[in-house]
């Protein structure tokens, strides 16, 4: 079983859609919980992070971490054609690159 | 936040040879990461570059497969070295800011095929 568990899509949605990306983990010792946006040719971006449980919203971003089920949503609310990229979770024990376990990512295309 | 110039972006390589991947940091940081990115699969952390200090290697990747130099605070390569297709990836490094993964950066990535 990996540690990081994510549909790899792709994902298909109209303009203005609510898009729900999700990763489940095995390790409940995680702590930090981040998503990254990746276009394509480019490298990762970081989009949130949140440490343990809980919400964090960001513009039309809302990251959700439910630890008792081990897993992590990213929420996007009128989604645009722009957000058309390769989104990946991650998460680690500590807040060091050392030992964060990435998803392999979901790709979304959000058409006009 | 840190800009990081990596270079090759792409190149197509003949088995047998090696080929060196620059990372360039507009700041000075600590730490440098090499990860390699395979088709569908996640992000796998290659090793961690610290300057003035020999590279951290995660499991599965070895010095003499992927020899990593790290000369100064902004600078670091990664060779990936007697290349076969399965070498054939995306290596991206990374830097964390002020030391925090929540605060990471990466490079555009070199995309490498090997025929």
């Amino acid at each position: 079983q990996k540690e990081v568990e994510q549909d790899p899509g792709p994902l298909s949605v109209p303009e203005g859609a609510i898009v729900s990306l999700n990763c489940t983990y095995s390790n409940s010792a995680f702590q930090y919980f981040m998503w990254y946006r990746q276009y394509s040719r480019k490298g990762p971006e970081l989009l949130m992070y949140t440490y343990s449980s809980g919400n964090k919203e960001d513009g039309r971003f809302t990251a959700q971490v439910d630890k008792s089920s081990k897993y992590i949503s990213l929420f996007i609310r009128d989604s645009q054609p722009s957000d058309s990229a390769t989104y990946l979770c991650a998460m680690s024990l500590f807040d060091n690159n050392n030992d964060m376990r990435f998803g392999a990512g979901t790709r979304l295309t959000v058409k006009p | 936040s840190a800009v990081i110039s990596q270079k090759p972006s792409r190149d197509i390589c003949q088995r047998g040879t090696s080929l060196t991947i620059q990372c360039q940091v507009d700041s000075q940081v600590t730490m440098m990461f090499w990860y390699r990115q395979q088709p569908g699969q996640s992000l796998t952390l290659i090793a961690t570059a610290n300057q003035g200090s020999e590279a951290t290697y995660e499991s599965g990747f070895v010095i003499d497969k992927f020899p990593i130099s790290r000369p100064n605070l902004t600078f670091s390569t990664l060779t990936v070295s007697n290349m076969s297709p399965e070498d054939s990836s995306i290596y991206l490094c990374s830097v964390e800011d002020r030391g925090r993964a929540t605060e990471a950066f990466f490079g555009q990535g070199t995309r490498l095929t090997v025929v």
